[in-house]
């Protein structure tokens, strides 16, 4: 299979402070990955797209500043949440490709409560 | 930009009975269509996928088929069970985008009645 994974689960912060996101392709070279964010009942917004030693591209209205995305290798892609805020708790997913040339698997998600 | 409508947001059906989720999309050019599985409090689980040159797919209980010319594509699930209680989600991928980003559609809650 394609297996993705995302640590931590769960983190709780507080306001004010910076927290750290990891996704890893466990069995293959993600060539490119996605963080996404998605609030209770809501679709999948996606914030960011990032290749391996590349900037990341950001959707319109998110704020590169405030979400550093960082794509170090093929297997691993941090997200970082700084100076987080209550109104950034949200369930933050990310995805991969490159285990074939179209499907992106999902992480299990991260869900993060600011205090 | 590609856009992709979903209906239902919520499908209640009886154990055994099938279920479809419909969706539309608006990029004519776009030419992957995945569909995803999302259970509580966990990422989403690809389920089955398609693609533009094909018109339906099917893997044991699920099933896929997409409508070129009308630009809508649906998921189709018979017999359905408890365990597929969850909510779904369709995609496209513009042929615009070479980094195979998705759009997604709104979510269709699916609850299967025992």
């Amino acid at each position: 299979g394609a297996v993705v994974s995302q640590h931590p689960s769960r983190v709780i912060c507080k306001s004010g402070t910076s927290v750290k996101i990891e996704c890893r392709s466990l069995d293959f070279q993600a060539t490119t990955m996605f963080w996404y964010r998605q609030f209770p009942k809501k679709s999948l917004m996606l914030m960011a797209t990032s290749n391996e030693g590349s900037k990341a591209t950001y959707e319109q209205g998110v704020e590169k500043d405030k979400f550093l995305i960082n794509h170090a290798s093929l297997t691993l892609s941090t997200l970082t949440v700084t100076s987080a805020h209550p109104e950034d708790s949200s369930f933050y997913i990310c995805s991969a490709t490159g285990k074939g040339p179209y499907e992106q698997y999902f992480g299990p998600g991260t869900r993060l409560t600011v205090t | 930009g590609e856009n992709v409508e979903q209906h239902p947001s919520t499908l209640s059906v009886q154990e055994g009975d099938s279920a479809v989720i419909k969706c539309t999309y608006s990029d004519s050019a776009s030419n992957y269509f995945p569909w995803y599985k999302q259970e509580l409090g966990k990422g989403p689980q690809l389920i089955i996928d398609i693609r533009s040159n094909v018109g339906e797919k099917k893997d044991q209980r699920i099933a896929v088929t997409l409508n070129k010319t009308a630009k809508h594509f649906s998921l189709h699930i018979t017999e359905t069970q408890p365990e597929d209680s969850a909510v779904y989600f369709c995609a496209a991928s513009p042929l615009s985008s070479n980094t195979g980003k998705l759009i997604f559609g709104q979510g269709t809650t699916l609850q299967v009645k025992p």
